[in-house]
């Protein structure tokens, strides 16, 4: 199987860090990827996990443990503009497979 | 460089017409994939095409089609209509097909059967 399982919902306040979480089954794992997306808007690739480890770039970072099946997007001193969905996916073999997304509201 | 662009951006169609949605890939991408987002269902695979060829397709019924030219501008069709058909289409494409490629999204064409 190919099940990804995020939160559904997540709030914040604007300034803080938020950490969102996403578990896979690691069958046929061959990279963990996070995107972005505005309400109404396409998808904006933000980041790419294959081996253990966290990645840092600037405000966000992504973790994966490919041994637990388990990755997470922490987003540092949150703006407004971070309000999105964010989702977490998996390109077993040749095409994606997404999880559900994460709708986080950031809050003034 | 110009990103993915996806016509028409909305669409009205009623049951049981049929509606072609056309995408164009980032300059020298050659791979493009279709995904069908909804609300309650979220983000999921239709097909890819590579080089003119069906690489791959996802759970969908034989309704949906699509196809890739030579330039790697790609189509999707669906026939006969559905009112659950109605959903934004996303295109995305990739430099190539593979395991690590980033995929690139198009603003998508939102559907609606009515």
């Amino acid at each position: 199987g190919q099940n990804i399982d995020q939160p559904t919902e997540m709030t914040a306040t604007e300034g803080a860090i938020v950490q969102i979480n996403c578990t896979y089954q690691t069958s046929g794992f061959n990279g963990l990827f996070w995107y972005q997306q505005h309400a109404g808007e396409a998808p904006t690739f933000l980041s790419y996990n294959v081996l253990d480890g966290l990645e840092e770039k600037g405000r966000f970072s992504s973790f994966l443990s490919r041994s637990k099946g388990y990755s997470y997007l922490l987003l540092k001193e949150l703006q407004m503009k971070d309000s999105a969905s964010y989702l977490c996916a998996n390109n077993y073999g040749q095409n994606f497979v997404f999880g559900p997304g994460t709708r986080l509201s950031v809050l003034p | 460089k110009a990103g993915v662009t996806q016509t028409p951006r909305y669409l009205i169609k009623t049951r049981g017409q049929q509606v072609t949605l056309s995408c164009s890939p980032i300059s020298g991408h050659r791979s493009v994939s279709w995904y069908q987002q909804t609300p309650g269902q979220g983000l999921q695979f239709l097909f890819e095409y590579f080089s003119e060829t069906q690489r791959n397709k996802g759970n969908f019924p034989g309704r949906f089609s699509g196809r890739q030219f030579s330039n790697s501008r790609s189509e999707m069709n669906v026939s006969t209509l559905e009112l659950g058909d109605s959903a934004l289409y996303l295109c995305a494409s990739s430099l190539r097909s593979g395991r690590d490629t980033e995929a690139f999204f198009g603003q998508g064409t939102r559907l609606t059967v009515v």
